[in-house]
């Protein structure tokens, strides 16, 4: 079982609706990171929390809004999307940023589809 | 930059077959870490297994090996007597410790893996 949970597993949205994809880790790691990945793509880097502070935003559109509440739990809130914006959504952690050697976590991910 | 390429983007073996995954990275870090990641259909990637810069030794674990040659930037990674449970999407990545580039993982783009039974 990974140790990184995503929830839900599988959201369907139409392009005015808001929503949000929930991450939580326990393993007391001070870094989280959202990435996207498309089919047959690798994943896509989009923001990147360190210490319940936003330290990278890969220029994604504001559509997509993070929040880090607290060491374990990080969200990505979604608000008229896009149909490209069709993916899978994975969350990771790691102990933190600034180890080069430490292997970030991933979560199942949330597979979403805009209608 | 950081870079890492994957040229395989789909194996088929058979069943009990040994397959080799190459994975070729650059960067003019002296210091950086390189990663396998094992994606299955569920999604999930699977963290398997890291290597630093400065440690060339090769390590087998299990049915998994990893030969990492500084010499050649490469850092492929074979699986001995496959099964149909290693199919999966396996990624190599790369991180390096300075300045904007911290906490990035610089993927390559992926070899698909399937086993036939």
């Amino acid at each position: 079982d990974t140790e990184v949970t995503q929830t839900p597993k599988h959201l369907v949205m139409g392009m005015t609706n808001k929503k949000s994809l929930k991450c939580e880790q326990h393993m007391g790691h001070r870094a989280m990171y959202w990435y996207k990945q498309k089919a047959k793509k690798p994943p896509e880097l989009m923001f990147v929390y360190s210490y319940e502070k936003l330290s990278i935003n890969e220029s994604v559109p504001s559509r997509f809004s993070p929040e880090c509440p607290n060491s374990s739990l990080l969200n990505l809130h979604l608000h008229a999307l896009q149909p490209e914006d069709s993916a899978l959504y994975l969350c990771a952690s790691s102990q933190h940023t600034g180890g080069v050697r430490q292997p970030q976590h991933f979560g199942d991910g949330t597979r979403l589809s805009i209608l | 930059a950081q870079k890492v390429t994957q040229a395989q983007t789909e194996i088929s073996v058979v069943e009990k077959e040994d397959v080799t995954l190459d994975c070729v990275y650059e960067t003019r870090d002296t210091t950086y870490y390189l990663f396998w990641y094992k994606q299955p259909p569920s999604g999930e990637l699977v963290f398997l297994i890291r290597r630093n810069s400065f440690d060339e030794q090769n390590e087998i674990s299990g049915r998994y090996s990893w030969n990492f040659q500084k010499s050649t930037s490469s850092f492929n990674f074979t699986i001995t007597a496959s099964q149909v449970v290693d199919s999966a999407v396996y990624f190599c990545a790369l991180r390096v410790g300075r300045g904007s580039t911290l906490g990035r993982l610089y993927f390559g783009r992926g070899t698909q893996l399937t086993v036939w039974p």
